[in-house]
């Protein structure tokens, strides 16, 4: 594979609803990160896989959202009882842990879902 | 806590001009990278510099870091319109497992 894949691109949902997005990884890449992106902002730190041990969660993930990344594969990131607040961009990025020269950690991002609350 | 602001947030320029996005951060770390977003889409990676005086070169695009100032600069040469997008900053902080961002500086060139 050439890159991380995100799905879906693009979900509206309404207030209330539960929304899943699925993150496919790098094969190579062992790290998963999960960050999430409001309009004019730089992306925000969600959580934090290496390999299937969720090993990090921001204060920003509320119990109203939840991550998997069962097998150290692909990952899920749901979020129940959605707000308008929880409208933005989830990106998905994902890096090895060897150093790798001029690009460090290698991290890659996808393309993202937009979450759309209304 | 890290912390990372650019400036300046917002930039209009004719094509042909020079100009610099600065990002400054507020604890020490010597791993940046500068990331392009397109508008509605991904990150797009640009540079990584990972020691003190590092400098990078893609094109019209050049990227230094000073880490004793914690400062890195994004320096645009003879802008043309294809270089319009958002530009971000984003620092490793000393757990590695997290980028912290800058906001963006939102790049507009003009023909």
């Amino acid at each position: 594979d050439t890159g991380v894949s995100q799905n879906p691109r693009h979900k509206i949902t309404k207030r209330g609803q539960n929304v899943t997005f699925r993150c496919d990884p790098i094969s190579e890449h062992n790290r998963l990160y999960w960050y999430r992106q409001t309009l004019g902002q730089g992306p925000e730190f969600l959580t934090y896989f290496q390999n299937e041990a969720q090993l990090e969660k921001s204060r920003l993930l509320s119990d109203r959202f939840s991550a998997e990344r069962p097998k150290g594969s692909f990952s899920t990131l749901e979020i129940q009882r959605t707000e308008q607040g929880d409208s933005a961009m989830y990106l998905c990025a994902t890096s090895g842990t060897l150093w790798t020269g001029d690009l460090g950690y290698g991290y890659t991002f996808g393309s993202g879902t937009r979450l759309t609350v209304v | 806590e890290l912390k990372v602001e650019q400036n300046p947030l917002f930039l209009s320029m004719q094509e042909g001009k020079n100009y610099t996005i600065y990002c400054n951060y507020s604890t020490t770390s010597d791993r940046l990278y500068w990331y392009r977003q397109d508008p509605g889409k991904s990150l797009e990676s640009l540079f990584v510099l990972l020691s003190n005086g590092a400098v990078k070169q893609e094109g019209r695009l050049m990227a230094s870091l000073d880490t004793k100032a914690r400062l890195s600069t994004l320096h645009i040469t003879a802008a043309v319109h294809d270089l319009s997008a958002t530009y971000f900053c984003a620092v490793e902080g000393d757990s590695n497992y997290q980028l912290i961002w800058g906001a963006g500086t939102k790049l507009i060139i003009k023909p």
